[in-house]
């Protein structure tokens, strides 16, 4: 079975730059989460959706970040402009379903903002 | 809101020995999950090991177990027979009974050395 995949691994932007992330779960399951990890600090979910609806935003700075999942598959995350506190790991993991209590992992991507 | 808490950022441990990991929680929930997600180096997390709140015995995976303290709101991870593959980022992570979001501690980096 193949597992959550991510690109790119890494990326290097300037500030008030735009950038985009793609995530694919593995097939079949139905909730995608995208966290973002500062340095130094645990996983912060960003959203989360349930096929291509959002479940959780509410800790997605909405006035630069945007994502996606159009047809319930695979999905972006974007920032535009990104900051300087942009600068983390994000990644993205899926579920079978809500109530699955087991989160697979991608490998995420590390965004570094100078 | 659950809060997450890991009060020591570094551990180190011999290969071969029993280490402890810490993890205190707060919540005003009665039914929820734990979880201990290991992240080594090349970043891809994984969960190590899962524990219901409504379980009174302890859960055990392998060389992995934990200390399930409800009343004292902790949860450790024990490591036995620490192997050179243990070295990583293990996180601690809740979640209520309905809904799938993980609340992260900060992490402890533990290194096993030989």
């Amino acid at each position: 079975e193949a597992g959550v995949a991510q690109s790119p691994r890494y990326k290097i932007i300037e500030k008030r730059q735009s950038v985009a992330f793609w995530c694919n779960p593995i097939s079949g399951h139905a909730t995608l989460y995208w966290y973002q990890q500062i340095l130094g600090q645990g996983p912060k979910l960003l959203i989360q959706f349930q096929n291509n609806g959002v479940v959780d935003d509410s800790q997605l700075p909405k006035d630069r970040f945007s994502a996606e999942r159009l047809k319930g598959v695979d999905s972006t995350l974007k920032i535009q402009p990104a900051k300087l506190e942009d600068s983390a790991v994000y990644l993205c993991a899926s579920s079978q379903d809500r109530s699955s209590y087991e989160q697979y992992f991608g490998p995420g991507t590390r965004l570094t903002v100078t | 809101a659950q809060t997450v808490t890991q009060s020591q950022p570094e551990m180190s441990v011999q290969e071969a020995e029993t280490v402890t990991l810490s993890c205190t929680y707060d919540t005003s929930e009665n039914n929820y999950y734990l979880f201990w997600y290991k992240q080594p180096p090349s970043r891809q997390m994984i969960l190590v090991i899962r524990q219901e709140a409504y379980k009174q015995q302890n859960a055990t995976e392998n060389r992995f177990s934990v200390n399930f303290q409800k009343a004292a709101k902790s949860f450790s991870l024990k490591i036995s027979d620490s192997q050179l593959g243990d070295t990583a980022m293990y996180f601690c992570a809740f979640r209520m009974e309905y809904g799938n979001k993980l609340v992260f501690g900060a992490g402890t980096i533990l290194r096993v050395k030989s």
